[in-house]
């Protein structure tokens, strides 16, 4: 069974402070994403990792991809309240067809 | 650009309704579409994909005399839950695979913006 596991679940963070959040996966897939989902709402496409060793950048979200170890990361750089948000990843081992991760509830507090 | 674009956003009903939502692939031809299910506080869960002229493929699980998909046409796929009662309550959102090549080349998938379903 494919399995997609964040850490952590729940992150709450002052602003101005950086973190990690953790994406392993247990098949080989050459592709990841991360994606945002703010309460209420559907998803939305933050990166797109098609390549090990990827590395993508928008202001302050930082995503990488290791295929070899099956590891994803997003990197949050001096957070602000407006990344208070859900985040998840997803692998398409198979070509489109995703499976998301457990997701990670960020908390920004001021 | 390229949008799916799902209705409704919300339905409340009554326990034993059937509900249908609707998924437009705008713009762009969709065979495939994929329909997803979130309880609160938790992940997506694909449900099923939907071939446009053939049966749906459901995922382990799912019942699919409940959960009804149609794809008639290369732009619209349905999903109808049938007899809705309140455990069905959930958040479903459908997607579609984007075109290869041209400006999608890096978005596989684009996604509807989500039914919320409430069953009382």
């Amino acid at each position: 069974e494919l399995k997609v596991e964040q850490n952590p679940l729940f992150l709450s963070m002052q602003e101005g402070k950086n973190y990690t959040i953790y994406c392993n996966y247990s098949t080989t897939s050459d592709r990841l994403y991360w994606y945002r989902q703010d309460p209420g709402k559907s998803l939305e496409s933050l990166f797109v990792l098609l390549s090990n060793g990827a590395v993508k950048q928008e202001g302050r979200l930082m995503a990488s991809l290791d295929t070899k170890a099956r590891l994803s990361t997003l990197h949050i750089t001096a957070a602000v309240h407006d990344l208070s948000a859900t985040y998840f990843c997803a692998v398409d081992p198979l070509g489109n067809q995703f499976y998301f991760g457990t997701g990670t509830s960020l908390t920004v507090i001021p | 650009g390229a949008v799916v674009s799902q209705h409704p956003s919300r339905v409340i009903c009554k326990s034993g309704t059937s509900v249908k939502i609707e998924c437009r692939s705008l713009d762009f031809q969709a065979t495939t579409m994929f329909w997803y299910r979130q309880f609160p506080k938790q992940s997506l869960m694909l449900m099923a994909t939907s071939n446009e002229g053939s049966k749906a493929t459901y995922e382990q699980g799912v019942e699919k005399d409940k959960f009804l998909i149609n794809h008639a046409s290369l732009t619209l796929s349905t999903l109808t839950v049938t007899s809705a009662h309140p455990e069905d309550s959930s958040f479903y959102i459908c997607s579609a695979p984007l075109p290869t090549g041209g400006p999608y080349s890096n978005q596989p998938q684009h996604f509807g913006d989500g039914t919320r379903l409430s069953i009382l």
